[in-house]
């Protein structure tokens, strides 16, 4: 597996709650996303980076955040956590524009 | 991004081609067919992508009718390990990272 990891793997935290969740590569890979998965509405993709600082906005954006202020770590925060962010969460890094490599994933729960 | 359809499933025995179709007839020019699989609770699995020309690595093949309307992924000698959602996803060249996951194909290898 590429050299991504994700923390926590797994979460359960209350409504209205911060909570941040952390990709970390050792792949120095120029690109990292965000993605949740949910039944019935497969992956889609919640912000994504290409480069330290540089940051955009994918399909499911609201309600999410994102920082990259190192090649190494892409950080995802619920500023005030919902149920419906109920998701297994899924971290993905590029280097060029054919591959992604993505990481175990974090399942978090929203009570 | 063109649309892409799929099978909802198909089954395959231990040790035989599996052969799994993929519709994309609305593609354009510049895009590309990437196929990514998922195996259960893990993140997906980049396998192969084409443009126009088949492909083959150490996972698969790829066939790309001429019209390039369809595509073909095969795994040559399907294991119980290749038990997984396969997602055939179609991306232009300038769409970084914004991969489209679709439902998918549930393929399942029996003994």
């Amino acid at each position: 597996d590429a050299g991504i990891t994700q923390s926590p793997r797994h979460k359960v935290t209350e409504t209205g709650t911060p909570v941040t969740l952390r990709c970390h590569q050792t792949e120095n890979h120029r690109y990292m996303y965000w993605y949740r998965q949910d039944p019935g509405h497969g992956l889609r993709l919640i912000h994504y980076s290409y480069g330290v600082k540089d940051t955009d906005k994918g399909e499911v954006s609201d309600g999410y955040s994102v920082s990259r202020s190192k090649t190494e770590d892409f950080l995802l925060t619920l500023e005030s956590a919902t149920s419906s962010q109920t998701s297994v969460y899924f971290c993905a890094i590029s280097e060029r524009e054919y591959e992604q490599y993505f990481g175990p994933g974090t399942r978090l729960t929203v009570t | 991004d063109a649309k892409t359809t799929q099978p909802p499933s198909m089954d395959c025995a231990e040790g035989r081609a599996a052969n799994l179709p993929c519709n994309h007839s609305t593609i354009s020019g510049n895009e590309y067919v990437y196929w990514y699989r998922q195996i259960h609770s893990q993140g997906p699995q980049y396998i192969i992508h084409g443009l126009k020309n088949n492909e083959t690595n150490e996972m698969a093949s790829l066939i790309i009718t001429e019209d390039r309307k369809s595509s073909t992924l095969i795994l040559p000698h399907a294991t119980l390990r290749d038990t997984a959602v396969y997602y055939c996803i179609v991306r232009a060249t300038d769409s970084w990272g914004k991969l489209q996951f679709g439902a998918g194909t549930q393929v399942v290898v029996t003994p």
